[in-house]
């Protein structure tokens, strides 16, 4: 069974510009998460979808969006970037109503 | 909101030594996860476990939710061992649509040297 992936896996951008990440929940999870790891900062909570819907939001500015799709993958777009916004973003996925979050590799974003 | 506390911060090991890794989360939890972070940033799950004991090969943990910890034993540790150990937990809340968001420690920092 295919884990949760994601793309790209690096991916480099100048400040102002927008970044776009995506992915792809495990089949059957319906469920995705999307968390921030800055350097210094630990592992942040980003937001929650389920069903097409945003459910839970972290404590990120607005320009932190995303969507999910009809067939449960799902994408982060990052407007107006800033050199902080560097970070390892996370996307996790569970069955609906299940508890247990299962983690895909990652999308390393450098903003310079 | 939640704090999850983890202890050590580093932790040193010769191959072959044991360990506990400690994790105190300040309030009640339904989810409790071990994680193990390998170098290319991946979190590979160790164990769900908002309570009791589970065991798999050599790494073992228990959860103690009513005294709000937990704790990962690594036996036997080898190089492949080393990495960076997190604890996550989801509050406890009435609210279903607010829940499900995973709060994180600091992580353990582990090193088995050969």
């Amino acid at each position: 069974e295919a884990g949760v992936t994601q793309s790209p896996t690096h991916l480099i951008k100048t400040r102002g510009q927008q970044a776009t990440l995506r992915c792809s929940p495990i089949s059957g999870h319906t469920s995705v998460y999307w968390y921030q790891q800055a350097l210094g900062l630990g592992l942040q909570f980003l937001l929650w979808y389920d069903e097409g819907e945003e459910r839970n939001r972290g404590n990120f500015p607005p320009r932190f969006s995303g969507r999910q799709f009809p067939n449960y993958s799902s994408e982060l777009n990052v407007n107006a970037l800033e050199l902080e916004d560097s970070a390892l973003y996370l996307c996790a996925s569970s069955f609906r109503g299940a508890r247990e979050q299962y983690f895909g590799p990652g999308t390393r974003l450098t903003v310079t | 909101g939640i704090q999850v506390e983890q202890s050590p911060p580093d932790l040193i090991l010769q191959e072959g030594a044991n360990s506990t890794l400690r994790c105190n989360f300040s309030d009640s939890v339904n989810n409790l996860q071990w994680f193990h972070q390998n170098p290319w940033g991946q979190l590979i799950n160790l164990f769900y476990i908002p309570s009791g004991t589970k065991q798999n090969g050599r790494l073992s943990a228990t959860t103690v939710a009513t005294e709000r910890y937990s704790l990962l034993y690594i036996s036997s540790s080898q190089t492949t061992d080393s990495g960076v150990y997190f604890c996550a937990v989801e509050l406890l809340i009435r609210i279903k649509a607010a829940g499900n968001k995973l709060t994180f420690g600091g992580g353990t920092r582990v090193l088995v040297k050969p």
